[in-house]
């Protein structure tokens, strides 16, 4: 399976934005980039996904490289709320498993 | 957003006691799905049920067994825990009918689980 690197840990500032990388270079050309979050003692929730664009939701921005190996979250400016791990994770649509493949994710924190 | 419960939300047992940890879901989604978490970790997949006639294993089923009731409900079991089974447990749906894209999967609270 194509596997993510993403840094263990992240500071930013209240209402500053945030780019999150993810840097993916196996990645096929049928997998999708999908971002979950997790705030604390909660659940994983989905952000945003995409294939070659770029894209945008109301909850955050997803900037992918031209050659597809690398990605960036943006959080266009941030709250407290948005204090969470962060994981990048590839899913191939037509694969069987179907099931979330998570690594260690980014912790960002998030200063007053 | 209380669309995927789960109890129990906290769990103390002995090794060796048979366990069930339950799951139901209010969205009318026809997969579900069932993680283990441990600290520091993501989250890894023991088993996940495409329907309730389909079952199949994930990444670490061993020491695990499931039971899918109904479309609403997937339960996980333990049948004779131990301490490494001590973990934040996540149940999981999606909504497959529209499509593979994005299949987003919608989690609950998650119920922690401690065997002494």
């Amino acid at each position: 399976d194509a596997k993510t690197t993403q840094p263990n840990s992240m500071e930013s500032n209240e209402e500053e934005p945030v780019h999150l990388p993810c840097n993916h270079s196996t990645i096929s050309g049928t997998d999708y980039i999908h971002w979950y979050r997790q705030l604390p003692s909660q659940g994983p929730e989905y952000v945003i996904h995409g294939l070659t664009s770029n894209v945008n939701n109301r909850m955050a921005s997803l900037a992918i490289a031209e050659d597809r190996k690398s990605s960036t979250l943006i959080l266009h400016r941030a709250t407290l709320r948005d204090a969470a791990v962060y994981y990048c994770i590839l899913r191939d649509p037509g694969g069987g498993a179907d099931g979330l493949t998570f690594g260690k994710g980014t912790h960002l924190i998030i200063q007053p | 957003d209380a669309d995927v419960t789960q109890t129990p939300r906290n769990r103390i047992t002995k090794t060796g006691k048979r366990i069930m940890l339950e799951c139901s879901q209010t969205k009318g989604h026809d997969r579900m799905y069932w993680y283990r978490q441990d600290p520091g970790l993501g989250l890894r997949l023991i088993y996940y049920s495409f329907d309730v006639k389909d079952i199949n294993k994930g990444e670490i089923s061993d020491g695990y067994s499931v039971s899918r009731q109904a479309q609403a409900k997937f339960s996980l079991s333990l049948e004779s825990a131990i301490p490494n089974q001590t973990a934040l447990y996540f149940c999981a749906t999606s909504d497959f009918s529209q499509g593979p894209l994005p299949n987003t999967q919608y989690f609950g609270p998650g119920t922690r689980l401690t065997v002494l």
